[in-house]
């Protein structure tokens, strides 16, 4: 069982559709990394949160420390939403390395 | 654009060879991560250096090296290629945090794509 889990593993939906996508952990986390893999290769950085929710446009990003869980939501979904999506736990003590999710690939159809 | 340039962009090469991949942080980064990413696989973490000295390694099979240079650049060495090590190629940087602060946000390069034939 990996440490960091996401769900779905692929989803599709229409253009407009409200999106979420999950992120569940079980280890210890201090902070929780959202980024986007554009089908080209590029990765961008989305969020970095440790508690409650943050904003940025249409992206949306949630998370609960003590349930152990976090998760995207996209509203207003459009066709360049389509990308995969990785969550990241970083476990915030000396190891700087980040606990990688598998990733959750979302495809927007017009 | 996030601030981490990374060059060449793409590598085609045969096996046996040897390439070096580069790697130039953010300003103000101490900290350069090197990642490989197979053909439709996630990112494998492969080492890490913060402010010249190696501080972590993860999948780095022998063949591949990496070092980070004074001026805080970073190169990765891969050398008697093999096709499997076809791949995107990724280098992140961050500001490493202090101690139990929580946050490691890391900014990712553009990638080079090597090609081995």
């Amino acid at each position: 069982k990996n440490e960091v889990e996401q769900s779905p593993q692929n989803l599709t939906a229409q253009e407009g559709e409200f999106i979420t996508i999950n992120c569940s952990y079980s280890v210890g986390i201090s902070a929780l990394h959202w980024l986007q893999q554009h089908p080209g290769g590029g990765i961008v950085s989305l969020f970095m949160l440790s508690s409650g929710k943050k904003k940025h446009g249409r992206l949306i990003a949630t998370i609960n420390i003590q349930e152990k869980h976090s998760s995207l939501h996209i509203t207003a979904s459009h066709p360049r939403d389509s990308a995969v999506y990785i969550c990241a736990g970083n476990p915030g003590d000396s190891n700087y390395q980040l606990i990688w999710g598998a990733g959750t690939k979302l495809i927007i159809k017009p | 654009d996030s601030g981490v340039t990374q060059t060449p962009k793409h590598l085609i090469t045969a096996t046996g060879q040897r390439v070096t991949l580069r790697c130039s942080p953010r300003s103000g980064d101490l900290s350069v991560y090197w990642y490989q990413q197979s053909l439709d696989q996630g990112l494998q973490f492969l080492i890490q250096y913060y402010n010249g000295e190696e501080r972590a390694k993860g999948n780095i099979l022998e063949r591949f090296s990496a070092q980070q240079f004074p001026d805080l650049h970073s190169e990765l060495n891969l050398s008697s290629l093999e096709l499997g090590d076809s791949a995107l190629y990724f280098c992140a940087s961050s500001v490493v945090p202090s101690l139990n602060s929580g946050y490691n946000e890391q900014f990712f390069g553009p990638g080079t794509r090597l090609t081995v034939l």
